[in-house]
């Protein structure tokens, strides 16, 4: 029954090592997300997708790309991993697509990556 | 850029006191202001939804409030209980979906 869904829960890993974090929604939503936890619990977002297309990028470096093979799911790789790497990364979904006015967003429990 | 802050970082209260969450936001131009409630390994939760024209919602003990000019929000809980203990955060929201986030008020009430 759980709305948004991501996995792993806990990814633990090396430098240089590339790796993927998958989110799913069973809402039928049109946009899905993912944001980045730092270690003040500051949230902010990395991609929105609507419509197998990138709407928003945040300044976030290359190594990161969001791969959304339908629209209920948002995969995120990771390339080259660093150290600054480490934080708890959540997925979102919403129902509107980005010219509406924005709806409320549905999180993930999050998945907690560490980097060696 | 729009930032938002959240006072206090954190607040103890004893069990059944009625207790205000500040959050501040420097741009008014926004779309509307979200409160998350964020419990340890699950995720967030969506609370309350203000869009720009409103100025309060309420869910159950839950009232949320919104001053659009003055740049603020607060969330107002009553009768507070134990299982309310959680970090919460508010966020507002600008043109296509972008999403601040405060750095949030973490919660305890004392049974």
């Amino acid at each position: 029954d759980t709305a948004v869904s991501q996995t792993p829960k806990y990814l633990v890993t090396q430098m240089g090592n590339d790796k993927s974090i998958k989110c799913e929604q069973n809402l039928g939503h049109d946009t899905m997300y993912w944001y980045k936890q730092d270690s003040k619990k500051f949230l902010k977002i990395m991609f929105s997708y609507n419509n197998k297309e990138l709407i928003i990028n945040e300044t976030v470096p290359n190594r990161f790309s969001p791969k959304s093979p339908d629209k209920a799911h948002l995969n995120l790789h990771i390339n080259s991993l660093e150290l600054g790497d480490s934080a708890v990364y959540f997925c979102a979904s919403s129902q509107d697509p980005p010219a509406s006015q924005p709806d409320t967003q549905y999180f993930g429990p999050g998945t907690r990556l560490t980097v060696l | 850029k729009q930032e938002v802050t959240q006072i206090p970082a954190a607040l103890s209260v004893p069990e059944g006191e009625n207790l205000v969450l500040n959050c501040s936001f420097t741009d008014s131009a926004i779309y509307n202001l979200q409160w998350f409630r964020q419990d340890p390994g699950k995720g967030l939760t969506s609370l309350l939804l203000i869009q720009s024209s409103q100025r309060e919602q309420t869910s159950g003990r839950l009232n949320a409030s919104l001053d659009k000019s003055s740049g603020r929000s607060t969330l107002y809980i009553a009768a507070s209980q134990p299982g309310d203990s959680a970090t919460y955060l508010c966020a507002v929201v600008t043109g296509a979906n972008n999403l601040f986030f405060g750095t949030g008020t973490r919660l305890t009430v004392i049974p």
